[in-house]
């Protein structure tokens, strides 16, 4: 079992819809959680950080966290062709300082 | 500040050959990571130091590469020798390790083609 999985995607919204972007992470201990966003042939950059049970709202940008669970989710509403890119989701576990990534998931916003 | 600059920003190089990648993290950082992206593998940590230290290597894939951070400014990542399997981009990242909850910080990446 892969320390943090994603769905590979590619995830395909209309323009405006809602994007739900789900990530299963196997370490119980976790305590801090990032979504970070990919261009293609670009660096990863850091749009969400959520630590505590429950959701997290950043402008169009909904972070979910259920800790009993091990879910992280990543909600993107009135989706845009510019939201298109691959969606990593990254887990420091327990006792680590390092982020371990999951291998993203494609989101594809159809104009 | 310029963010994590990394050089080169593409290096193509024959089977065999030396390859060396730089690293200079954003000012006041003290933790540096060293990450490998494939299509195969995604994102894997390689190896990541806290205050010019190595703390965990464990992700370096075998001798052949080497990693050091001989000042709080600076990191390099060597492959010797360098095989066409080592294809990746090479992402250098850095955060301050002040608590539990880091920010990462990536520099532009070095995209590595082994021929």
């Amino acid at each position: 079992q892969k320390e943090v999985e994603q769905n590979s995607g590619p995830l395909s919204v209309p323009e405006g819809a809602i994007a739900s972007l789900n990530c299963t992470y196997s370490d119980r201990g976790s305590q801090s959680f990032f979504w970070y966003r990919q261009y293609s042939g670009k660096s990863p950059e850091l749009i969400m950080s959520i630590y505590s049970n429950g959701d997290k709202e950043d402008g169009r940008f909904t972070a979910q966290l259920n800790k009993a669970s091990q879910y992280v989710s990543l909600l993107i509403r009135d989706s845009q062709p510019s939201d298109s890119a691959t969606y990593l989701c990254a887990v420091m576990g327990t006792g680590r300082r390092a982020l371990t990534f999951g291998s993203g998931t494609r989101l594809q916003v159809q104009p | 500040d310029a963010g994590v600059i990394q050089s080169p920003r593409h290096e193509v190089t024959e089977m065999g050959q030396e390859v060396t990648l730089r690293c200079k993290p954003i000012s006041g950082h003290n933790s540096l990571f060293w990450y490998r992206q494939t299509m195969m593998r995604g994102l894997e940590l390689l190896i990541y130091f806290n205050n010019n230290v190595p703390i965990d290597d464990s992700g370096m894939p075998e001798d052949r590469f080497s990693a050091k951070m001989p000042n709080a400014s600076f990191s390099t990542l060597k492959i010797q020798p360098s095989e066409p399997r080592d294809s990746a981009v090479y992402f250098c990242a850095s955060s301050f390790s002040g608590n539990v909850h880091e920010k990462l910080f990536f520099g532009s990446g070095t995209q590595l083609s082994v021929l």
